[in-house]
């Protein structure tokens, strides 16, 4: 079985300082990662995975995330918050090998940009 | 772009009725999903497609079915709503079952309220 764990329901930063949602996972094998950003009202939309290669994955909107395989881990991070950053964000796990594997995603964290 | 939509917004139902909730892909997408979101519990699988008139049973598919009879349209049917199916009900597609790297494309979200 798979699973993914945020472990923070709810993350408050200042603008304009850095940020960091906590994503764990665990799967059997190698894993294929995924943060979603979801805006109030809105569908989720992709943002970045990790597949294999190079640990540290850019993606949309100035975010990366790191992998860490000792730790099982794939934080979202960004150097300098925006307050339109203010969004529910999910992290994402699937098996990366063997038959047919859904995706199974957090629970997902509440990122607060104060101004 | 990929465009995932959704038949409602907002739909408000009575216990007993029976419920359609439709969606509709642009993109040739192999793939269509449906997931329920509830706070604290993330998204959650009810139905996968991978082709047309094919469907697979996710984490909770009692008291749902599904039907896909085109590729584009993917449908979810709540044979007889209960209050315990209030939530929100969002619609994914992704191109290629066999790719583990494979997005999804969200749509906007039914918000079903059951009364």
């Amino acid at each position: 079985a798979q699973s993914v764990a945020q472990p923070e329901d709810q993350v408050n930063v200042a603008e304009g300082n850095p940020l960091t949602v906590k994503c764990t996972y665990s799967v059997s094998g190698n894993p294929y990662l995924f943060w979603y950003v979801q805006y109030p009202n809105r569908g989720l939309q992709f943002l970045l995975k990790y597949i294999t290669g190079d640990n540290l994955v850019k993606g949309s909107y100035g975010f990366e995330a790191e992998f860490n395989k000792s730790q099982t881990s794939f934080h979202l991070k960004k150097p300098s918050a925006l307050v339109s950053d203010s969004a529910l964000y999910f992290c994402a796990v699937r098996r990366g090998s063997g038959g047919y594997q859904k995706v199974t995603f957090g629970t997902g964290t509440k990122l607060q940009v104060i101004p | 772009d990929v465009k995932v939509t959704q038949s409602s917004r907002y739909l408000v139902k009575r216990t007993g009725e029976k419920v359609f909730l439709e969606c509709v892909q642009d993109m040739d997408h192999e793939n269509m999903f449906w997931y329920r979101q509830d706070p604290g519990l993330g998204l959650r699988l009810i139905y996968f497609s991978y082709d047309v008139k094919m469907k697979e049973k996710g984490d909770i598919p009692e008291g749902y079915s599904v039907s896909r009879e085109k590729k584009e349209r993917f449908s979810l049917i709540l044979e007889s709503a209960s209050t315990n199916q209030t939530s929100m009900y969002l619609c994914a597609s992704s191109l290629d079952p066999y790719n583990r790297a494979d997005t999804q494309y969200f749509g906007p979200g039914t918000r079903l309220t059951v009364l």
